[in-house]
């Protein structure tokens, strides 16, 4: 499957600061890019979706200004959470994928948020 | 709107034994359906997916799931299961819209093996 790598894994950072969370496909060009926030023993929530060069979509109930998304390249987005909240504290999980809806989605590792 | 369900949050098995984890899906049209695998403080790993053709779909490490349109599901299964198959098991539905669009997931049921 592909790879997809996010960085950092895990960060702890007090309330009030900015924290930016990058997820790279490594082996493919991804012309979407899905971003999840998963709750303990709770499904994924998708939170906005993205493609390349446009601006991302956001899921019902999603702050775009407190949840920045950037899709700048094909293997590259970014989710920038704004003035951390303790209630923000939750697994970042993103998805590359290609515009076939049939292809399978890769995600990357997560990023375990933490806010103090 | 697509929907998914899981009806268990908790599946215990003996290993060696088969193993079933359930999913029923809603949507309008036709769907594709795919599991994914969890494992502590990681993401989601690609196991299956039902696009077209043989309602029975083998995945990775043994898994297979088959799809039943009347009854709208799609359960995972396995003959034999490992103790290091206890994860989090995720269905999940996209509708056919010739797009990339979203994955709707279920709530996940846990799988415990135990020798």
């Amino acid at each position: 499957g592909a790879v997809v790598s996010q960085h950092p894994s895990r960060v702890i950072c007090k309330s009030g600061t900015s924290v930016k969370i990058e997820c790279r496909s490594l082996d493919f060009q991804a012309t979407t890019m899905f971003w999840y926030r998963q709750f303990p023993k709770k499904s994924l929530m998708l939170m906005a979706t993205s493609n390349e060069g446009s601006k991302a979509t956001y899921e019902q109930g999603v702050e775009k200004d407190k949840f920045l998304i950037n899709h700048a390249s094909l293997t590259l987005s970014t989710l920038t959470v704004t003035s951390a909240h303790p209630e923000d504290s939750s697994f970042y999980i993103c998805s590359p994928a290609v515009r076939l809806a049939d292809n399978e989605q890769f995600f990357g590792p997560g990023t375990r948020l933490t806010v103090l | 709107a697509q929907s998914v369900a899981q009806p268990e949050d908790q599946v215990n098995v003996a290993e060696g034994n088969p193993l079933t984890v359930k999913c029923t899906y809603s949507v309008s049209g036709n769907p594709y359906l795919f599991w994914y695998v969890q494992y502590p403080n990681r993401g989601l790993q690609f196991l299956l997916k039902y696009i077209t053709g043989d309602n029975l779909v083998k995945g990775s490490y043994g898994f297979e799931a088959e799809f039943n349109k009347s009854q709208t599901s799609f359960h995972l299964k396995k003959p034999s299961a490992l103790v290091s198959d206890s994860a989090l098991y995720f269905c999940a539905v996209r509708e056919d819209t010739g797009t990339a669009s979203k994955l709707t997931f279920g709530t996940g049921t846990r799988l415990q093996v135990t020798l």
